[in-house]
């Protein structure tokens, strides 16, 4: 079985300051793992997703996530916060082997404040 | 967000109306799934099509009917809703095949049941 944990429910951070939104995951074999964001009364845009390659992927407006194995997280990060990067993020994941839909995380809120 | 459509954008009904929510994929993918969205819950998802067969279906009441008349249509009929049926209600689609499967959402729609 898949599963996909984000710890915090909230994250502040100053604007200008350095984010992480964290991210672990669990299944049997190797990972597909994305990342989301959804901005108030709009669907789910898609970040940016790990396959295989380098362990550390960029993405979408600055954004860019490490691939830990050994730890089997996949934390999102950004260098310099912007209080537009407000959001509610969701971290995917669906097992390379099979067919199945990606299985979403709870989602973290991310308060950017100036 | 033009990728993948959704109307209307929002929906107020009574329990014992009928009503239809749609969706519409320009992305030329073979997958479509029905996903809600409560305050403060985790995405649910309801319904997946992969090439126009239903092939989940997460234990969701039968006032709650899909329909998938083609790879790029997605409907999802409503009748007698209850009142925490009020959601969001998310479409997406994907292309099961490759490296890829991110899927794509439209803006979703927001569903009061009155």
């Amino acid at each position: 079985a898949q599963s996909v944990a984000q710890p915090e429910d909230q994250v502040n951070v100053a604007e200008g300051n350095p984010l992480t939104v964290k991210c672990t995951y669990s299944v049997s074999g190797n990972p597909y793992l994305f990342w989301y964001v959804q901005y108030p009364n709009r669907g789910l845009q898609f970040l940016l997703k790990y396959i295989t390659g380098d362990n550390l992927v960029k993405g979408s407006y600055g954004f860019e996530a490490e691939f830990n194995k050994s730890q089997t997280s996949f934390h999102l990060k950004k260098p310099s916060a912007l209080v537009s990067d407000s959001a509610l993020y969701f971290c995917a994941v669906r097992d390379k082997s099979g067919n199945t839909p990606l299985v979403f995380g709870k989602g973290t809120r991310l308060s950017v404040i100036a | 967000e033009t990728g993948v459509t959704q109307t209307p954008r929002h929906l107020v009904m009574g329990m014992t109306n009928k009503k239809s929510l749609k969706c519409e994929q320009h992305l030329g993918h073979n997958a479509m799934y029905w996903y809600k969205q409560s305050a403060k819950k985790p995405l649910e998802l309801m319904f997946v099509y992969s090439l126009e067969e239903r092939v989940e279906n997460n234990s969701v009441p039968s006032r709650f009917s899909p329909e998938c008349p083609n790879s790029s249509h997605l409907f999802l009929h409503l009748h007698t809703l209850q009142p925490e049926d009020s959601a969001l209600y998310l479409c997406a689609s994907s292309q099961l095949a490759g490296d890829s499967y991110e899927q794509y959402f439209g803006p979703g729609t927001r569903l009061t049941v009155t």
